[in-house]
């Protein structure tokens, strides 16, 4: 099953914070989360795995509730390098190694 | 190091051809992946090779194949092209055992 992320769009100011959720009807083993700009390949930004961790990258941050089996995603201070669309990856608690990824948010960051 | 690379990175091919995409993965990667990736629709997985196997496989018609070869090149095969098929067709390779994955520039498919 595919996740479902919220919201699939946002604009802000230079500054602003922005959250960026995924949501999945199965338990997880992991979510990992991807940036991919205009006509680039995605990159990757973080991986979570089950235990509720959250982790950092610079300002973007994350974290992972495997009892909701959701994952947040948290730009702090957006930057105009934080434009693009950001997609959650799941991987399900057999470990299968393989990514179920979201639709997409597409954030788009003003001056 | 290199990264994975895709060719040709644009395509325009018109309904009922068929089409061979190519992808080259990180050197050490042994699984590819390929996904189809459309507006709104996100990343939809096709399918996955490691050692010249299909590991994985996602929902699509048999029209869409694949191949992997000793060097762990990939081959993404599309018969009787439809309209439906124009795309982004992105290819990553990842370690064996990690599921981070590394893509490549993508394909652009069109079908006329």
């Amino acid at each position: 099953q595919q996740p479902v992320q919220s919201p699939q769009a946002v604009i802000l100011r230079e500054g602003e914070d922005a959250v960026i959720n995924c949501s999945s009807s199965k338990a997880l083993y992991s979510v990992h989360w991807y940036r991919q700009k205009h006509g680039e390949a995605p990159v990757f930004l973080m991986i979570l795995l089950k235990g509720g961790e959250q982790k950092g990258h610079e300002k973007i941050s994350a974290s992972f509730n495997e009892k909701k089996q959701q994952s947040s995603l948290y730009l702090t201070a957006s930057q105009l390098s934080y434009s693009g669309t950001y997609f959650c990856g799941t991987e399900g608690s057999s470990n299968t190694g393989k990514l179920i990824f979201g639709q997409g948010t597409t954030l788009q960051v003003k001056p | 190091k290199a990264g994975v690379t895709q060719t040709p990175r644009y395509l325009i091919k018109t309904r009922g051809q068929q089409v061979t995409l190519s992808c080259s993965p990180i050197s050490g990667h042994r699984s590819v992946s390929w996904y189809q990736q459309t507006p709104g629709q996100g990343l939809q997985f096709l399918f996955e090779y490691f050692s010249e196997t299909q590991r994985n496989k996602g929902n699509f018609p048999g029209r869409f194949s694949g191949r992997q070869f000793s060097n762990s090149r990939s081959e993404m095969n599309v018969s009787t092209l439809e309209l439906g098929d124009s795309a982004l067709y992105l290819c990553a390779s990842s370690l064996e055992g990690m599921s981070e994955e590394f893509f490549g520039p993508g394909t652009r498919l069109t079908v006329l």
